[in-house]
């Protein structure tokens, strides 16, 4: 069966300091992934997704950036974090279009102080 | 800019109590309506992927509804039970947005009292 892990759950985090977080598929070949970010009082918002190794398309502007380097491995970024960059991070996957359901890991909570 | 509206934003409940909610979104250019449960501590889990006006999609205690010409989608909740608590997300794929880009509403965080 598939699984999605994601790590890690909780972050705290300077401004100005790096980013990274993974994400991984297991069971399934050639998933689309995705980048989706909560904030305080938003809706779940895409930030990237991926249908192929290498490529990554970016929905909404800012200082993060993700990248793809296995089929089943997605990364999220950024060189300096912002305040703004707080929030409730999750990593998804699906397979095929982009109607079919999308299958979400456990997130992680980013607080940048 | 592509809005997806759910209403209410909460509600509490008594078990037993068969309780509805509602999604809006964008009519023109619709492709498909995603609604997810999302429990506190776990992932968001996929509950029905609806495409064709007039879907009907059930699982268990819960169904829902679309209508794609008017732009909203029910989600229907039989005989709540405690289990039920959770917040409901409702997303919304239209063409001419990019392939991956659903666009999810804040969702109806759903509390069932025992």
């Amino acid at each position: 069966s598939q699984t999605i892990h994601q790590w890690p759950a909780t972050l705290v985090q300077p401004v100005g300091s790096p980013l990274s977080l993974e994400c991984t598929v297991e069971g399934t070949s050639n998933p689309n992934l995705y980048w989706y970010r909560q904030a305080a009082g938003r809706g779940l918002q895409l930030l990237f997704y991926s249908v192929g190794i290498g490529q990554i398309s970016s929905e909404v502007p800012q200082n993060l950036s993700a990248s793809r380097p296995q089929d089943r491995q997605f990364i999220l970024s950024s060189k300096k974090l912002l305040l703004s960059d707080s929030g409730f991070y999750l990593c998804a996957w699906s397979i095929g279009a982009s109607y079919e359901k999308l299958f979400f890991g456990s997130g992680t909570q980013l607080s940048v102080l | 800019i592509l809005n997806v509206e759910q209403s209410p934003q909460s509600l509490h409940v008594q078990e037993g109590d068969s309780t509805n909610f509602t999604c809006s979104f964008p009519s023109s250019n619709f492709y498909a309506l995603h609604w997810y449960r999302w429990e506190t501590a776990k992932s968001p889990e996929a509950l029905f992927v609806m495409t064709l006006n007039g879907d009907e999609k059930k699982k268990g205690r819960i169904s829902a509804t679309l209508n794609t010409k008017e732009g909203y989608s029910y989600l229907y909740i039989k005989g709540s039970q405690p289990e039920d608590s959770a917040t409901y997300l409702c997303a919304s794929l239209n063409y001419g947005g990019s392939q991956g880009n659903l666009i999810f509403g804040k969702g109806t965080k759903l509390s069932v009292k025992p």
